[in-house]
C-alpha cells in the first residue's frame, strides 16, 4: 500500500533563513507528487507537482521540490523563507488515489 | 480565479443531528472528493465521485454518511446522526484529472 511520510511535524526557522521540509514516499511505483499549503482556516492550495523529468520543479511563491527515485523523496526548499510562509504543508502522492502525509507545522520567527 | 466554493463555512451540531454541507466544485472539473481532517492533521478519504457518480467511499460513508452530486456544479455531503467524533474539517476538491485536485475552504462541523 502507498504512504507518505513526513517525519518533521513542526518545524520553526527565522525569517530569512533557509528552508527544507522533508517527504518520503512508500510506492511500488513512482507516484505523481505533490505538495500543498493550508494557512490557518483555509483549505489547501497547491504548491507544485511532480509528474516526470526535470526532478526539480518550481512552485508558487519560490518554492520548489526535488524528486529523488532512490530515497523515495520528494523534499520542499525554499531559499528565504517570510513571516507569511508559516502555514502547514502536505506532501502528497497518487497512486490509485490521493495519499497525504500527516503535515509539518511551520513556524517562522520575525 | 476560479475556485472550489464550500458552504457553511462553519456548522454546529448536536449529537444526534443531521448535518449538510455542500460544495460548488470548479467548473469543467468532472471528479469530485471529499476529506475528513481533525486537527490540521492529515487528510481521510471519504467518498469519490466521477461525472457525478460515486465510484469510491470508505465505509464510514456507506454506513452514517449521505452523499450525492445532482448536478456538475454541485455536491453534498450529510450525516444522518452527528456524533462527537465527527467534529472536523470537511474539505471538497474537484479536478479534471483525478490526481491534481483543487480545495475549496472546507466546512468546519463542531458537534456539541
Amino acid at each position: 500500500a502507498q504512504s507518505v511520510t513526513q517525519p518533521d511535524a513542526r518545524v520553526t526557522v527565522s525569517e530569512g533563513a533557509s528552508l527544507q521540509l522533508r517527504c518520503k514516499y512508500s510506492s511500488s511505483v513512482t507516484p505523481y507528487l505533490f505538495w500543498y499549503v493550508q494557512y490557518p482556516r483555509q483549505g489547501l492550495q497547491l504548491l507544485l507537482k511532480y509528474y516526470s523529468g526535470d526532478p526539480v520543479v518550481q512552485g508558487v511563491n519560490g518554492f520548489e521540490a526535488e524528486f529523488s527515485k532512490s530515497n523515495s523523496s520528494f523534499h520542499l526548499r525554499k531559499a528565504s523563507v517570510h513571516w507569511s510562509d508559516s502555514a502547514v504543508y502536505f506532501c502528497a502522492a497518487w497512486g490509485a488515489k490521493l495519499t497525504f502525509g500527516g503535515g509539518t507545522r511551520l513556524t517562522v520567527r520575525p | 480565479d476560479a475556485a472550489v466554493t464550500q458552504k457553511p463555512r462553519y456548522l454546529i451540531k448536536m449529537k444526534g443531528q443531521e448535518a449538510e454541507m455542500k460544495c460548488i466544485p470548479e467548473k469543467g472539473h468532472t471528479a469530485v472528493f471529499w476529506y475528513q481532517q481533525k486537527q490540521s492533521k492529515e487528510l481521510k478519504f471519504l467518498i469519490y465521485f466521477q461525472n457525478q457518480q460515486p465510484l469510491d467511499q470508505i465505509d464510514m460513508v456507506k454506513e452514517r454518511f449521505s452523499a450525492v452530486c445532482p448536478s456538475s456544479s454541485l455536491c453534498s455531503l450529510g450525516i444522518r446522526t452527528c456524533e462527537a467524533e465527527d467534529s472536523a474539517l470537511y474539505l471538497c476538491s474537484s479536478s479534471q484529472r483525478k490526481y491534481e485536485q483543487y480545495f475549496g475552504p472546507g466546512t468546519r462541523l463542531t458537534v456539541l
